[in-house]
């Protein structure tokens, strides 16, 4: 079986510092991660994922994700957070025994203050 | 290109009725994929259509859920009857026909259904 873990429900940051999301994950096999968002009142947008290859995935609005097989971890990074990135944060994973569908976290919520 | 588009936005319904929830994917996805977040849960996976068969319901909650794919483009999601625990944010997501364990998938803007 599969699982995500978002350990954080919400994550405060000051506009301008660095923004971590947590994501770990339990899968047979290699893994196939994905990281979404979601904006108030909107649905879900993609950001990036990780299928293989270089450990540091570079996505959508500044936002890369840090690929850990050891430590069994994909963590979403931006360098310097923006007010605008304000919003609900998920981490989906699919392994190789489920075809197509995605196994998601619970979700974190990013503020981001001025 | 348009994205993935669900009808309605909002549905407001009483318990034992029956609703009906619509998914049009991104044109020429041949994957189509049912998702919902219950009560700020997780989100979870109820089915998936390759064109118009079903490869995975393993997701689907009980047999009030029905789901079709009639010609392999839009889908509908059927409740009947509604129950209290069937609120939440029902998503759709497509992918494009490689169907690969790689592939993206797209997700609409979510139903929000509310059952009174």
């Amino acid at each position: 079986a599969q699982s995500v873990a978002q350990p954080e429900d919400q994550v405060n940051v000051a506009e301008g510092n660095p923004l971590t999301v947590k994501c770990t994950y339990s899968v047979s096999g290699n893994p196939y991660l994905f990281w979404y968002v979601q904006y108030p009142n909107r649905g879900l947008q993609f950001l990036l994922k990780y299928i293989t290859g270089d450990n540091l995935v570079k996505g959508s609005y500044g936002f890369e994700a840090e690929f850990n097989k050891s430590q069994t971890s994909f963590h979403l990074k931006k360098p310097s957070a923006l007010v605008s990135d304000s919003a609900l944060y998920f981490c989906a994973v699919r392994g190789l025994d489920s075809w197509g569908k995605l196994q998601f976290g619970a979700g974190t919520q990013v503020v981001v203050t001025p | 290109e348009a994205g993935v588009t669900q009808f309605p936005s909002h549905s407001v319904i009483e318990k034992g009725q029956t609703v009906t929830l619509r998914c049009d994917p991104i044109s020429g996805h041949d994957n189509l994929y049912w998702y919902r977040r219950v009560m700020g849960k997780e989100i979870k996976f109820l089915l998936h259509f390759v064109k118009e068969s079903k490869q995975d319901e393993s997701g689907m909650p009980n047999n009030r859920f029905l789901a079709e794919r009639t010609g392999g483009t839009y889908s509908t999601l059927k409740v009947q009857p509604a129950e209290l625990e069937d609120s939440g944010v029902y998503f759709c997501a497509s992918s494009q026909a490689l169907g690969g364990i790689a592939d993206t998938q797209y997700f609409g803007p979510g139903t929000r259904l509310t059952v009174l």
